[in-house]
């Protein structure tokens, strides 16, 4: 089963910034937080992950709250292109553990 | 670039048919994967590979088997296809180092009649 919690839909202007929200309380001192994001008819792809600090790179920002029990992704400009599912998984950092897909949130970006 | 692909885009077949799902990765890599995806139930893990020869099930095995004879390459075989196996079917690969962001391919609509 999935250890994150996500809103099951979000809307976002075109060009604002578009802050997705997940829950992962069980969350263990090991296991870090990945973000992948579906587009429709692609496979799923990789958009950042971190551990307990923020981190940022071309694509987005990850704040994760001290305690760890929670993340929020941000996409800084969004644009129509930013529609997709996006998915939080937690795992741990490397090895054969297998990704764990939730039913993610649908982002709609609005022009 | 990376790539994972998969042998067909859209597939339809008939009830009892033997099926076969083919994946291919030109990363090394050491892990793959196959998951379906059914509206409203997400992404599921059927079978996962991490080395040639070996495999393990996923939460939805039943009805599939798998074939990982070379690394690069991972099959899904349906052994009697059912109505309730139409889906879309992904593969994904990942290596057991580092972050190992796990690449996705296009997936397979497999229709069954």
């Amino acid at each position: 089963d999935a250890k994150t919690t996500q809103p099951t839909s979000m809307d976002c202007a075109e060009g604002r910034a578009a802050n997705l929200p997940c829950n992962h309380s069980t969350i263990s001192g090991n296991e870090y937080v990945y973000w992948y994001r579906q587009i429709h008819s692609q496979g799923p792809q990789y958009i950042i992950h971190g551990l307990k600090n923020n981190e940022t790179n071309e694509m987005a920002s990850l704040i994760i709250t001290e305690d760890r029990k929670s993340s929020t992704l941000i996409l800084p400009h969004a644009t129509l292109r930013d529609t997709a599912v996006y998915y939080c998984i937690v795992r741990v950092y490397s090895g054969n553990t297998p990704l764990v897909f939730g039913k993610g949130t649908r982002l709609s970006v609005i022009a | 670039d990376v790539k994972v692909t998969q042998s067909s885009r859209y597939l339809v077949k008939r009830t009892g048919e033997k099926v076969f799902l083919e994946c291919v990765q030109d990363m090394d890599h050491e892990n793959m994967f196959w998951y379906r995806q059914d509206p409203g139930l997400g992404l599921r893990l059927i079978y996962f590979s991490y080395d040639v020869k070996m495999k393990e099930k996923g939460d939805i095995p039943e009805g599939y088997s798998v074939s990982r004879e070379k690394k690069e390459r991972f099959s899904l075989i349906l052994e009697s296809a059912s109505t309730n196996q139409t889906s879309m079917y992904l593969c994904a690969s990942r290596t057991n180092a580092g972050y190992n962001e796990q690449f996705f391919g296009p997936g397979t609509r497999l229709t069954v009649l």
